[in-house]
């Protein structure tokens, strides 16, 4: 049974705009909430968390909502660059400090 | 300050062997955690090793298992292989940012079953 659902598997933006990716969870047993970029041939790397006491941060161009009533969370991206094309997986903390990891949303950037 | 490291990069066995993987740590971090991804799965958790101890376990049959050293590296074992176990099996050590335990990956084992 999937805890960490990312709907989307990909989604195409065009530079400049703004890129919206979504995950919605089924649990509320966890209390830090992560957002990792992948590209190829690569591990992913950390971009930006939020714990379930705030409903927003921002880290320059990347902005993660959580909204805990609808167990929803998001990540704002703008402006899109090209060098944001990549795979996002957001990831979500259970309280023994286990990482779960939606499936992935690949982003493509386009000109 | 160095990476998490892992080897091989990328290997290929026949159904029925075993493998191990290998994984060292960024240096300091004390916890060492193993993803299996897939195209259709993403991410999915293996174990949890901390102070060489398996402190979480995901849902993998037995023939997945690991260890951690007294120096933090970790391995991995895949024994009786299958065609489904064709992934990229990453490593990743954990230290702390801003209040959550953030991870960081190696490059990955590109493991290829035949």
């Amino acid at each position: 049974d999937q805890q960490v659902k990312q709907n989307s598997p990909s989604l195409s933006v065009q530079e400049g705009r703004i890129s919206i990716l979504n995950c919605d969870y089924t649990n509320s047993m966890f209390d830090y909430f992560l957002w990792y970029k992948k590209y190829p041939a690569e591990g992913p790397t950390f971009l930006i968390s939020i714990s379930s006491i705030k409903d927003k941060n921002e880290d320059g161009r990347f902005t993660v909502f959580l909204n805990k009533s609808a167990k929803h969370l998001s990540l704002h991206i703008v402006p899109s660059q090209p060098g944001d094309s990549a795979v996002y997986f957001c990831a979500l903390r259970e309280l023994n400090d286990k990482i779960i990891f939606g499936k992935g949303t690949r982003l493509h950037i386009l000109p | 300050k160095a990476g998490v490291t892992q080897t091989p990069r990328y290997l290929i066995k026949t159904r029925g062997q075993q493998v191990t993987l290998s994984c060292s740590p960024i240096s300091g971090h004390r916890s060492v955690s193993w993803y299996q991804q897939t195209p259709g799965q993403g991410l999915q958790f293996l174990f949890e090793y901390f102070s060489e101890t398996q402190r979480n376990k995901g849902n993998f049959p037995g023939r997945f298992s690991g260890r951690q050293f007294s120096n933090s590296r970790s391995e991995m074992n895949v024994s009786t292989l299958e065609l489904g176990d064709s992934a990229l099996y990453l490593c990743a050590s954990s230290g702390t940012r801003g209040g959550a335990n953030v991870l960081t990956f190696g490059a990955g084992s590109r493991l290829t079953v035949l």
